[in-house]
């Protein structure tokens, strides 16, 4: 399997423009996670979705963020309007079932520089 | 809250040590926690998984050790090589059964 797919790698917008972040979990997971990785904030836990519905959005910081997961292999996180202080890196990861023995699997992660 | 501490933060050492890196939680209802490696640029690799009910893990030249009750894990790492430098994270799973906590991390290099 080619692991979690993320795409782009980089992104550079400028303030007020919308941002769209794709993920590809692994074929068969039925969990999926969207993390934002920050130097002050180190990773933290934006999204969590289970067999394609949202269980956990607590940690969206803001209307601005939306996440959808139209199918099993599909998933994107969206900013509208995206901010300078937006910018971190983000990472989809997924797991094969919700088991608590588990490993979560990461994608490479997109990096989103707002200027 | 679960809040997750690594010490240290950075560790530098020569090819060949044994070393021991740390990582304690606040809160011990966990159901596992993972170990994880992140090279620059890249995402996270899971190293280790230990269960609650487990106190070690081990695969290859790693040792993952937890003592839950008192919020403690270690990943021993024997006979270091240049190729483990990168960030090691840790990172247990609370009662939600899916949130992990991750702590900063302690950027390991180790010098040839």
């Amino acid at each position: 399997d080619a692991g979690v797919i993320q795409s782009p790698r980089h992104e550079v917008t400028e303030m007020g423009q919308e941002v769209t972040l794709r993920c590809k979990p692994i074929s068969g997971h039925n969990s999926l996670f969207w993390y934002r990785q920050t130097m002050m904030r180190g990773l933290e836990l934006l999204i969590y979705f289970n067999n394609n519905v949202p269980i956990d959005d607590s940690g969206m910081p803001e209307d601005r963020f939306s996440a959808k997961m139209p199918n099993a292999s599909f998933s994107t996180l969206k900013i509208q309007p995206s901010e300078p202080r937006d910018s971190a890196v983000y990472f989809c990861a997924s797991r094969e079932t919700d088991a608590t023995n588990e490993k979560l699997f990461f994608g490479s992660g997109t990096q989103l520089s707002v200027l | 809250k679960q809040e997750v501490t690594q010490i240290p933060a950075a560790l530098s050492v020569p090819e060949g040590e044994n070393l021991v890196l740390n990582c304690s939680f606040t809160d011990s209802a966990i159901y596992n926690l993972q170990w994880f490696r992140q090279d620059p640029g890249k995402g996270l690799t899971s190293l280790l998984l230990i269960q609650s009910s487990q106190r070690e893990q081990t695969s290859g030249r790693l040792n993952a050790s937890l003592d839950k009750s008192s919020g403690r894990s270690t990943l021993y790492i024997a006979a270091s090589q240049p190729g483990d430098s990168a960030t090691y994270l840790c990172a247990p799973l609370g009662s939600s059964n899916y949130k992990l906590t991750f702590g900063k991390g302690t950027l390991l290099t180790v010098n040839p």
